[in-house]
């Protein structure tokens, strides 16, 4: 069957290090793979987006990497922040056209300490 | 500001009842999702539209139902056939292009008394 699997145990790190969150997918073959950040009663909020023929993509704090032969991205927050702390979604186009909804994952969720 | 608009932001079903949710968009996009969210769970689909007059069952849809009159316009009745429709309703758009980014409302949370 078709997954996406994201930890589902709250990532906690202390402010100033760097999260890294893992997206694995199997049973796929998506065109793009794009993170979101949701706050609890909140709808998601778009971050980036990275397509198949990239392997990395950054953008301020936040870098995405795209490895299609492990069928896994990571997520990588940078000095992280206490207004960091949210859960991070994981989302892929599952038909690999790229025209397809989204299917998303369960999310991680990050605690970022002071 | 363009966005996307969801009403109410709370709202309470008796058993049997059928509701609706409203979702409007200002961003002239083509197509529009409705996704349920559960307590540690990611979401789900419930229908989508690529175009006005025209939409498809996403995971989920037993229990509901769409329609798309208008560009702007997605509503989602949730009907007395669903047997679990406590949950977070999420609607979305994005232009309907590939590798586009969808864009989320701030969500309806229903709660059947």
């Amino acid at each position: 069957s078709q997954k996406i699997e994201q930890n589902s145990e709250a990532l906690n790190i202390q402010e100033g290090k760097t999260a890294t969150l893992t997206c694995n997918y199997t049973n796929y073959s998506p065109a793009y793979l794009q993170w979101y950040r949701q706050d609890p009663g909140r709808g998601p909020v778009f971050l980036l987006l990275i397509r198949e023929n990239e392997k990395e993509k950054r953008k301020e704090r936040l870098k995405v990497t795209f490895d299609t032969t492990l069928k896994q991205s990571l997520f990588h927050i940078t000095a992280s922040q206490p207004a960091d702390s949210a859960t991070y979604l994981c989302a892929l186009d599952t038909t690999g056209s790229g025209y397809s909804t989204l299917t998303f994952g369960k999310g991680t969720m990050l605690l970022v300490s002071p | 500001d363009g966005g996307i608009t969801q009403s109410p932001k709370y709202l309470f079903r008796k058993e049997g009842q059928n509701v609706t949710l409203s979702c409007e968009q200002n961003l002239n996009h083509d197509a529009m999702y409705w996704y349920r969210q559960d307590p540690g769970q990611g979401l789900r689909l419930i229908y989508y539209s690529q175009i006005v007059n025209d939409f498809q069952k996403g995971d989920i849809a037993e229990g509901y139902s769409v329609s798309r009159e208008k560009k702007e316009s997605f509503p989602l009745t949730v009907t007395s056939a669903q047997k679990n429709p406590t949950a977070f309703y999420l609607c979305a758009s994005n232009p309907g292009l590939p590798n586009t980014e969808a864009f989320f409302g701030q969500g309806t949370r229903l709660t059947v008394v």
